[in-house]
C-alpha cells in the first residue's frame, strides 16, 4: 500500500537558519502531494501542495518540489523564524477504487526554532 | 468564511461507553473525511462520506461508525470505548472532485480521553 516516510524530529534550528525536512513516498498509482503544519493544540493546516511530477508547492517562504524519479517531497525554507515552530507532516492523496480519495501522512517532524 | 467546525473541542468518558463526535464542513463542502491521530499510530483514516454515503473506510474495528446528513454534516461514533481510543479525532472536508488536486481543510479537532 501506499506510504510516507519522513525524516525523525525534532529538528531544532536557530532564527535565520535553512531548513530541510526529507520526505519520501511509495505509492502505486500517480499521487498528489501535500505538506500540512500542526501546532500545538490545533488541527492540521495545509501549507503547499503539488499534483504532478516536477510541480513545484511554495507558500509562506516554504518550497517544495515533486521528484517522481526519486519519490521525493523534501521541504525547505531559506530562513526560519521562530514562529515556525511546528510539527510538519508530508501526505499523499491517491484516488480509491471506490471513489474519493484519502491522504496517507508520514509521521510528522517537529520543527523547534530558537533565538 | 467558517472553516471546518469540530464539537466538542474536548471529551472525556468511560471505559465502556459509547461517544458520538461532530462535524460542520465548509459550506459548499460535500466530502467529509475523518481521521485519529495517536503518538503511537499517527494520524490515521477512518472513513470519508459523500452525499450521505459512505464512499471508503480505514482499517478500524466496527465500533467505529459515522454517518453524513443531508447538509453534509457528519457524526462518528465510537461504542463500548477502550483506553486505546484515546485521540485527536480530526474532520477534514473537501468541494467534490477536488481533494485531489487541493486537499483537505481540517478542523481544530475533538480531543477524546477515555479513563
Amino acid at each position: 500500500g501506499d506510504s510516507v516516510t519522513q525524516m525523525e524530529g525534532p529538528v531544532t534550528l536557530s532564527e535565520e537558519a535553512f531548513l530541510t525536512i526529507n520526505c519520501t513516498y511509495t505509492a502505486t498509482g500517480y499521487p498528489s502531494l501535500f505538506w500540512y503544519v500542526q501546532y500545538p493544540g490545533e488541527g492540521l493546516q495545509l501549507l503547499l501542495k503539488a499534483t504532478k511530477a516536477d510541480d513545484k508547492g511554495s507558500n509562506k517562504g516554504f518550497e517544495a518540489t515533486y521528484r517522481k524519479e526519486t519519490t521525493s517531497f523534501h521541504l525547505e525554507k531559506g530562513s526560519v523564524q521562530v514562529s515556525d515552530s511546528a510539527v510538519y507532516f508530508c501526505a499523499l492523496s491517491d484516488r480509491l477504487t471506490g471513489g474519493g480519495n484519502k491522504l496517507t501522512f508520514g509521521t510528522g517532524t517537529q520543527l523547534k526554532v530558537e533565538l | 468564511k467558517a472553516g471546518v467546525t469540530q464539537t466538542p473541542r474536548y471529551l472525556i468518558k468511560t471505559r465502556g461507553q459509547q461517544v458520538t463526535l461532530s462535524c460542520s464542513p465548509i459550506s459548499g463542502h460535500r466530502s467529509v473525511s475523518w481521521y485519529q491521530q495517536t503518538p503511537g499510530q499517527g494520524l490515521q483514516f477512518l472513513f470519508e462520506y459523500f452525499s450521505e454515503t459512505q464512499r471508503n473506510k480505514g482499517n478500524f474495528p466496527g465500533r467505529f461508525s459515522g454517518r453524513q446528513f443531508s447538509n453534509s454534516r457528519s457524526e462518528m461514533n465510537v461504542s463500548t470505548l477502550e483506553l486505546g481510543d484515546s485521540a485527536l479525532y480530526l474532520c477534514a472536508s473537501s468541494l467534490q472532485g477536488a481533494s485531489f488536486t487541493y486537499g483537505y481543510t481540517f478542523g481544530s479537532g475533538t480531543r477524546l480521553t477515555v479513563v
